[in-house]
């Protein structure tokens, strides 16, 4: 079955700058990579996501790319902000009903 | 569009008890819900896929007399978890797909705290 790897586990960056956090997925099948954000005591909330057609997606200070080949895909938050500390899942799937499989997560802290 | 809701959004019971817990879709129609646990500091881990009027899959080691499921329409799935012990204690998140658009997309609810004393 599927895998996903997310790393790193942990992630602080300063006010202002890029965070970068990049996942791995086992099986070429896949065609469907969210990514989801998680506040303390709350449930994930989707913030982007990306089908195996498309290389990369844009929305505001966000961006997904995917590797196919390579079969990684990262998600990079620009001008990081306090409000972006939670935590971040990488998911991925083939689709239709079957199952999201996440990856670990990271916690992501953006210092003020 | 494509709110999640679960009900309760904490609990707290004794040993032994059972425990409801609902999950709706709002404003779309769910082919299919996910029932989900998280433990602190973990991933999500799958316990259940529910399709509207039929039995749920449950996943490996979870157990489904345990862990009833009713997907009775296409908005609401519940979770009861019976004869609750402390080890049951954890945040139960529930998942929809839209019927109609973005089928892969899953929707997350707020989750439900269950602490069992």
């Amino acid at each position: 079955g599927e895998n996903v790897e997310q790393h790193p586990s942990t992630l602080s960056v300063q006010e202002g700058d890029s965070a970068v956090i990049k996942c791995t997925y086992s099986d070429s099948a896949s065609n469907y990579f969210p990514w989801y954000k998680q506040e303390l005591g709350k449930g994930p909330q989707l913030i982007i996501d990306i089908r195996s057609n498309v290389g990369e997606k844009k929305d505001q200070r966000i961006a997904v790319t995917l590797n196919k080949t390579a079969k990684h895909f990262s998600l990079h938050i620009t001008e990081t902000q306090p409000e972006d500390s939670a935590v971040y899942f990488c998911a991925a799937s083939i689709g239709g009903n079957t199952p999201l499989v996440f990856g670990k997560g990271t916690r992501l802290s953006v210092i003020a | 569009g494509a709110v999640v809701s679960q009900h309760p959004s904490r609990v707290i019971c004794k040993s032994g008890t059972s425990v409801k817990i609902e999950c709706r879709s709002l404003d779309f129609q769910a082919t299919t819900m996910f029932w989900y646990r998280q433990f602190p500091k973990q991933s999500l881990m799958l316990m259940a896929t529910s399709n509207e009027g039929s039995k749920a899959t449950y996943e490996q080691g979870v157990e489904k007399d345990k862990f009833l499921i009713n997907h009775a329409s296409l908005t609401l799935s519940t979770l009861t978890v019976t004869s609750a012990h402390p080890e049951d204690s954890s945040f139960y998140i529930c998942s929809a797909r839209n019927r109609v658009k973005s089928a892969d997309t899953q929707y997350f609810g707020p989750g439900t705290r269950l602490t069992v004393l």
